[in-house]
Order: C-alpha cells, then sequence, then structure tokens
C-alpha cells in the first residue's frame, strides 16, 4: 500500500530536550516536505526537499532542521524545542516530473506538545 | 501573495442536504487544487486532484469543479450524510512553487441526522 508514514503519532517533550520526527516514504516520491498545523493559521510549509541531499527552507523554517540522506526517508529535527513549536506536523511526498506538480501524499500527523 | 480563501467558515445541515463549499485563490497560474478532508485531531484524506488544464473531477458523492481564469473551485457533496462531517481543506499547487500547497483556512462542515 502507497503511504507516509510518521513517528510517533503523539509526543509530549520538555523545553531545550532534542527531538527528532521521522518520515518515511514508499511511492520512490522525489519531492518531500514538512508542514505544521495550527488553530487560525492553517498549514504552513517549514521545509522541503526535492531530492536525496536537496533540502530548502519553507516559508516556518526557524528552529528547525531536516536532512535527505535517503530517498525514502526525510525527518524533521527540533534541536531544542520550545512551547511555540506545539503544534500538528505533517510530512507529505510527491513525484516531482519535472517541477510540474502531482498529487501531494500525507501521513498521518504528528502531535507534538513542547511543556 | 499567493492566498486561498475558503467560504463559509463552518457549515451545520440536515442530513440529505447537496452542498456546496467554495475556494478562491489568488493567482490563476497553478499546477492543481487538491481538496482534502480532515477529522478531528487526524491526518488529511485527499479527495479530489483536479490539474490545471482539468475542469472538474468527480468520486463517487463528491464532485469537485476548477475555474482558472476566476481562481474558483467548489467541492459538490450531494445527499449528506453524518458520516462527512469533518473539515474540508482546499490546497493549491502554484506554478513556480516546487511542488509546495498553498492550503485554505479549511469550512467544517457538521452533518446532523
Amino acid at each position: 500500500e502507497a503511504q507516509v508514514t510518521q513517528n510517533p503519532r503523539y509526543l509530549i517533550t520538555v523545553t531545550g530536550k532534542k527531538l527528532t520526527v521521522t518520515c518515511s516514504q514508499n511511492m520512490n516520491h522525489e519531492y518531500m516536505s514538512w508542514y505544521r498545523q495550527d488553530p487560525g493559521l492553517g498549514l504552513r510549509q517549514i521545509y522541503y526537499s526535492m531530492n536525496v541531499e536537496v533540502t530548502d527552507k519553507g516559508d516556518v523554517p526557524e528552529g528547525y532542521k531536516v536532512s535527505r540522506k535517503e530517498k525514502r526517508n526525510f525527518p524533521l529535527i527540533l534541536e531544542s524545542p520550545s512551547p511555540n513549536q506545539t503544534s500538528l506536523y505533517f510530512c507529505a511526498s510527491s513525484f516531482d516530473p519535472g517541477g510540474l506538480g502531482t498529487e501531494a501524499f500525507f501521513g498521518q500527523g504528528t502531535r507534538l506538545t513542547v511543556v | 501573495k499567493q492566498e486561498v480563501t475558503q467560504i463559509p467558515a463552518a457549515l451545520s445541515v440536515p442530513e440529505g442536504e447537496n452542498l456546496v463549499l467554495n475556494c478562491s485563490f489568488t493567482d490563476s497560474a497553478i499546477y492543481n487544487l487538491q481538496w482534502f478532508r480532515q477529522d478531528p485531531g487526524k491526518g488529511l484524506t485527499s479527495l479530489l486532484l483536479i490539474q490545471s488544464s482539468q475542469r472538474e473531477q468527480t468520486s463517487g458523492r463528491l464532485n469537485a469543479s476548477l475555474d482558472k481564469s476566476s481562481g474558483r473551485s467548489t467541492l459538490y457533496i450531494a445527499a449528506s450524510q453524518p458520516g462527512d462531517s469533518a473539515t474540508y481543506l482546499c490546497a493549491v499547487m502554484f506554478s513556480g512553487g516546487y511542488n509546495k500547497l498553498i492550503f485554505g483556512a479549511g469550512t467544517r462542515l457538521a452533518v446532523h441526522p
């Protein structure tokens, strides 16, 4: 089954304790990205990756890092989480045939609470 | 600035009604438009994808239309059911945006028996 898998689904952590949210897709998609969803602000892109070793900032990248060492995986790293990073996070992937845009597939989300 | 707006923000209807949810976007240069469903605290389920060259897509009781020139899309839900209760999100992939989706704020739908 074609899918995007995020882990963990729920996470409560303390301020400053480094954490990683994993994302994996089994569709051989080139393009992957991370979004956060906040009440009143909707979904906003954090980082994206066009392919292995190619990453770039989205609209709200502050406080986050990403890496793309393998095509299937795109982890989101919070090196020093703060309470304003409490949010619902989504990983997405899509096939990128020359940048023409295709259907995006989303993971089930990770609800992060930073206390 | 590329923006996506959804109207209404919330909708409450009795079971069986036909519904229209609206989505407007500020730039007609798009690759595609996707409609998603989100249940409370859950992930995004893709409902329909309309490519920029298409006018509409249908899946079961759902029909989505696209009018690029006017910057509008509508999601039509026929014979609504309580199980349709969810938030519906419209997302646009604008040209030159490297596959980034710009989301509307959503329409929260409640269908009561």
